[in-house]
């Protein structure tokens, strides 16, 4: 039973095109996050949701937007696809620890590679 | 700023080396420090944590010990195996960045059998 599901993995399009990328975590975490990973495997985060709530937002094009209609799924959608948007994008949660700001480890999905040509 | 610096690869070894990847970090605050592995196609897994200074995280013959007085990390394992051959990630996180996690950059491992 996977614990953080990304969808689709993998997305081939043409620049100019609109995507979207969707994540569910099944783990009853509170905070959902994305993060791009480019091709020499460097991680950014790009977005972090809290209940539902937009915590993070780092300098990310705003063609970039994320939605999360509860807290087990955070989506990102993707307007005028450049080509330096070509990355690996991936889905994580985490939780925090009884009310108490302890920094709970992430579990990532497995990812979803975006190519745009 | 928070950020973290690891050793760039990628790093070659034959089967049953000893195995070293150095990280060190910077934090204002009282960080989490964290080893993450990610296998070809997939997406990382925790390989072990460590919350507090000189607390040492283990997992599947992998040990890292937080030093604070050095602020390091360093990633060990006695022997590796071909099964190993993954990238390894270096992480922090901070209670008052609401878990910002700040990863470093990665370093790719290749045993050779």
């Amino acid at each position: 039973d996977t614990a953080v599901s990304q969808t689709p993995k993998y997305l081939v399009t043409q620049m100019g095109n609109d995507k979207s990328i969707k994540c569910e975590q099944n783990l009853g975490h509170d905070t959902m996050y994305w993060y791009k990973q480019d091709s020499k495997k460097f991680l950014k985060i790009m977005f972090s949701y809290n209940n539902k709530e937009l915590i993070i937002n780092e300098t990310v094009p705003n063609r970039f937007s994320p939605k999360s209609p509860d807290k087990a799924h955070l989506n990102l959608h993707i307007n005028s696809l450049e080509l330096g948007d070509s990355a690996v994008y991936f889905c994580a949660s985490s939780q925090e620890a009884g009310g108490v700001r302890k920094t709970g480890e992430l579990f990532f999905g497995e990812g979803s590679r975006l190519t745009v040509l | 700023g928070d950020s973290v610096t690891q050793m760039e690869g990628p790093v070659t070894l034959s089967e049953e080396a000893f195995l070293t990847i150095n990280c060190t970090y910077t934090a204002t605050g009282y960080p989490s420090l964290f080893w993450y592995v990610q296998y070809p196609g997939e997406g990382l897994q925790l390989l072990l944590k460590a919350t507090k200074a000189d607390d040492k995280g283990s997992n599947k013959g992998f040990e890292a010990t937080y030093r604070k007085e050095t602020t390091s990390f360093h990633l060990e394992k006695g022997s590796v195996q071909v099964s190993d051959s993954a990238v390894y990630f270096c992480a922090l996180s901070v209670r008052y960045n609401f878990n910002k996690f700040y990863f470093g950059s990665g370093t790719k491992l290749n045993v050779k059998p």
